[in-house]
């Protein structure tokens, strides 16, 4: 059974540009979170996604956009980059259950903006 | 406004001792929280789910405590290993769906 799935794994980019960061959640799970983890802090919730909508967005500027798919996968869009978005960006996947409701992470995206 | 704090921020000790981590939250109208471990450059893996229903979590040599009325919780490792290396983060979530994280505990265990 395939964890969650992150792509790239690392990516460089130049201020100003644009980046689009890719999820595959866990089988069988339906809930999306992102979240940004800068060198050394613990990580920030940047939004959530469940049946294709965002239900709950962090205090992130509107610079960062999503968006998931029928099949649950989803993405992580930043425009106009700014050299503060360097950071590890983790992708958490879950099935909304009250009783386990564990969020699986995947290995992250490393994004270095120049 | 919700915080999560955990102390310390780094701890070494000899291998085979048990140790104590700490987490404490400020709003303790929480969800669950849970415990996660972090290597070097790589993802989250979650150790224990507490629910706000319970007191403690148990998997192995690990054992997590909560107390919502005292906003803390503590992750107990026992005969400490140096796999068990690593940064340790508390993170609370609440009912708008967040995960609210501690800046977490890095680990040392010296042979």
């Amino acid at each position: 059974d395939a964890g969650v799935t992150q792509s790239p794994t690392h990516l460089i980019k130049t201020r100003g540009q644009q980046v689009t960061l890719r999820c595959s959640p866990k089988s069988g799970h339906d809930t999306v979170s992102w979240y940004q983890q800068a060198l050394g802090q613990g990580p920030q919730f940047i939004f959530q996604y469940y049946e294709e909508e965002e239900r709950q967005r962090g205090n992130f500027p509107d610079r960062f956009s999503g968006h998931q798919f029928p099949n649950y996968s989803s993405e992580l869009n930043v425009n106009a980059l700014l050299l503060g978005d360097s950071a590890l960006y983790l992708c958490a996947s879950s099935l909304r259950d009250p009783f386990t409701d564990t969020q699986y992470f995947g290995p992250g995206t490393r994004l270095t903006v120049l | 406004k919700q915080e999560v704090t955990q102390i310390p921020a780094a701890l070494s000790v000899p291998e085979g001792e048990n140790l104590v981590l700490n987490c404490s939250f400020t709003d303790s109208a929480i969800y669950n929280l849970q415990w996660f471990r972090q290597d070097p450059g790589k993802g989250l893996t979650s150790l224990l789910l507490i629910q706000s229903s319970q007191r403690e979590q148990t998997s192995g040599r690990l054992n997590a405590s909560l107390d919502k009325s005292s906003g803390r919780s503590t992750l107990y490792i026992a005969a400490s290993q140096p796999g068990d290396s690593a940064t340790y983060l508390c993170a609370v979530e609440y009912s708008n769906y967040q995960l609210i994280w501690g800046a977490g505990t890095k680990l040392i265990i010296k042979p």
